[in-house]
């Protein structure tokens, strides 16, 4: 069992629905990302959180750490909305600064 | 800069040729990390430098593969004697320190022949 998982691992949407991709944990952290990658590979950061909720835009990202559960939502989705989503854990301080990354959602939101 | 760079883009290997992918990170950032990603596959860690320091390497798979930061700032990704396992893309990040936000390179696509 990977450390970091992601459902679903392909979502196709129509533009304007509202989306959610979760992302489940098993260790502990100290903060989780949400990157975004276009095709051609290149990554963003979308958030970093380590308790709560956070908006930017149309993007709202949560997470629940007692239950080591996170979501990503997409409001009014939009075509570029299209692109590979990651979530990213970072264990507790004691281990470093690595990422461990789940496997991606693939989304793709058609006009 | 204005962001992480990575240079080449694109790099073709044949089988047992050494290759050299570099990485500039955001001037300043402390801390820089190099992830190899497969085809289909989410990012994984391959090193970790705090300055000029590497302070954790465990995720080097061989001792085929090599990295330093010499002088804090630029960082190298060194392959010897490429196999085809090692097609992937590899991306640098830096931070600003150990826990901060990290911001990606675009990326080195590898294709060993």
């Amino acid at each position: 069992k990977n450390e970091v998982e992601q459902s679903p691992q392909n979502l196709t949407a129509q533009e304007g629905e509202f989306i959610t991709i979760n992302c489940s944990y098993s260790v502990g952290i100290s903060a989780l990302h949400w990157l975004q990658q276009h095709p051609g590979g290149g990554i963003v950061s979308l958030f970093m959180l380590s308790s709560g909720k956070k908006k930017h835009g149309r993007l709202i990202a949560t997470i629940n750490i007692q239950e080591k559960h996170s979501s990503l939502h997409i409001t009014a989705s939009h075509p570029r909305d299209s692109a590979v989503y990651i979530c990213a854990v970072r264990s507790g301080e004691t281990s470093g600064s690595r990422l461990t990354f789940g496997e991606g959602t693939q989304l793709t939101v058609n006009p | 800069g204005a962001g992480v760079s990575q240079s080449p883009r694109y790099k073709v290997a044949k089988r047992g040729q050494d290759v050299a992918l570099r990485c500039d990170p955001i001037s300043g950032h402390v801390s820089l990390f190099w992830y190899q990603q497969a085809l289909g596959q989410g990012p994984e860690f391959l090193t970790y430098f705090q300055n000029e320091a590497q302070l954790d390497k465990s995720g080097l798979p061989s001792d085929r593969f090599f990295a330093e930061r010499p002088e804090g700032s630029v960082s190298t990704l060194k392959i010897q004697r490429t196999q085809q396992e090692d097609s992937a893309v590899y991306l640098c990040a830096s931070s600003l320190h150990r826990l901060g936000e990290q911001f990606f390179g675009p990326g080195t696509r590898l294709t060993v022949l």
